[in-house]
């Protein structure tokens, strides 16, 4: 089974300051993914990836950054986080883009006071 | 945009009879119809999919069905059991890759004894 693993699994944190979620995965894939989870919105994507040092915008990229330094690992950087993005954070991971399954880590449980 | 939109959002069904959760979704390009299911507090796993050469696909006790002419695909679940309590999503994708795959806001699930 494909591994993904995200740190921290939960997260406060104040209005105005910076967060960095961090993804790691040990598929070997290329493709990786920033999903957020709202009751009532399902998933939704944040920003991707399809190769090391470089990232695409998704969905809703709004006050999100992403890096992706390595083909292991991907991290989402709120660098003003601000009430609105109280969620759940998944990582992905994906063999290729071509329709493939998607592997998800356990997520992050960031809330901003 | 694809949209994709998902019913019910809560079901609740007695154990051991069947369940059903509907989707639609606006994009006609749409090939490929994945499900997840998400257990509490666990990453969401594909546990079906479908693709638009197929009507029907069915896995044990899953069930998925698709009229591309309605734009409508579902999960059926049948002979319905505790661990099968969970939320569902059911997701849209058009034949570019992953980036572009659209979840239904999910429904939750809830075998009662």
């Amino acid at each position: 089974e494909a591994a993904v693993t995200q740190s921290p699994r939960s997260k406060v944190a104040v209005t105005g300051g910076k967060v960095t979620l961090s993804c790691h995965q040990t598929n070997n894939h290329d493709y990786m993914y920033w999903y957020r989870q709202d009751t009532g919105h399902g998933l939704r994507l944040i920003h991707y990836s399809y190769v090391a040092d470089s990232t695409e915008k998704g969905d809703i990229p709004d006050g999100y950054k992403a890096s992706r330094p390595s083909q292991e690992n991907f991290s989402l950087i709120l660098e003003l986080a601000s009430l609105s993005q109280t969620a759940v954070y998944f990582c992905a991971s994906s063999e290729d883009t071509t329709n493939e399954r998607l592997f998800f880590g356990h997520g992050t449980k960031l809330s901003v006071l | 945009g694809e949209q994709v939109e998902q019913l019910p959002s809560i079901l609740r069904v007695q154990e051991g009879s069947s369940a059903s959760i509907n989707c639609s979704y606006e994009d006609s390009a749409s090939n490929y119809f994945p499900w997840y299911k998400q257990e509490p507090g666990e990453n969401p796993k594909l546990i079906i999919d479908i693709r638009s050469n197929m009507e029907r696909k069915q896995i044990q006790e899953l069930i998925v069905l698709l009229d591309k002419k309605a734009k409508r695909f579902s999960l059926h679940i049948t002979d319905t059991q505790p661990g099968d309590s969970a939320m569902y999503f059911c997701a849209a994708s058009v034949p570019y890759g992953n980036e572009k795959i659209t979840f239904g806001a999910g429904t939750k699930l809830t075998i009662k004894p």
